[in-house]
């Protein structure tokens, strides 16, 4: 079984602070690493999915960067505002595991006004 | 407008009893799975389907039947409902197996009494 960690578990920033997060997943028979954004009350919202090894997606002030062969990913956030307060969550796939997702257990992020 | 129905938002019901959930969506995704949040747990994947009439067991099934005669219907039914079924439960679509982003549904809160 896949096991899927994120660090830190939770983290409060000052608004305008840059920060990151890490999620380790096993990298043998890697498929696909998903990045959700899960705000309270709602439902997860994809940011991105990346396959390749070296990727880097960036969406507005947020990207993200993937190295399969030593199994992790790094979610940066530039300039930290409030409404990025949310819990982010990755999950991978792994190509013998019938494409299904593994979840971790999410960064939950504050950003102080 | 397009996107992924669940419902009801929120459900009480007595032990023993038979509840089915709903989730519909209206892209035509070939996959739709079913997840239950549980504070420590994370996202757990119930059951999932790659297409219509085709369904597969998650990490947690023990309780749960589905069903997928249409594309865009994925019910999920607790045969008698027990309170460690007491959860928030999450309903998700996408193209394929893990090369796109999920969409989920806004979720149904489940008690169980």
């Amino acid at each position: 079984i896949l096991n899927v960690e994120q660090s830190p578990q939770s983290l409060h920033v000052q608004e305008g602070d840059s920060t990151n997060f890490t999620c380790s997943f096993p990298s043998s028979n890697f498929y696909a690493l998903h990045w959700y954004r899960w705000e309270t009350a709602k439902s997860p919202e994809a940011l991105f999915v990346m396959t390749l090894n070296g990727d880097e997606k960036k969406k507005g002030r947020i990207s993200a960067t993937l190295n399969t062969k030593e199994g992790y990913s790094y979610l940066y956030i530039k300039g930290s505002q409030p409404e990025d307060s949310a819990t982010y969550l990755c999950a991978s796939i792994n190509a013998g595991n019938n494409r299904k997702l593994i979840w971790g257990l999410g960064t939950s992020l504050a950003v102080n006004p | 407008d397009a996107g992924i129905t669940q419902s009801p938002r929120y459900k009480i019901t007595e032990t023993g009893r038979q509840v089915t959930l709903m989730c519909h969506q209206t892209w035509s995704h070939s996959y739709m799975f079913w997840y239950r949040q549980d504070l420590g747990h994370g996202l757990r994947l119930i059951y999932y389907s790659a297409a219509a009439d085709i369904t597969d067991k998650g990490e947690v099934p023990d309780g749960y039947v589905v069903s997928r005669s249409k594309t865009e219907n994925f019910p999920l039914t607790l045969e008698s409902a027990t309170r460690s079924q007491t959860s928030v439960y999450f309903c998700a679509s996408s193209r394929t197996g893990g090369s796109y982003g999920y969409t989920f549904g806004s979720g149904t809160r489940l008690t169980v009494v």
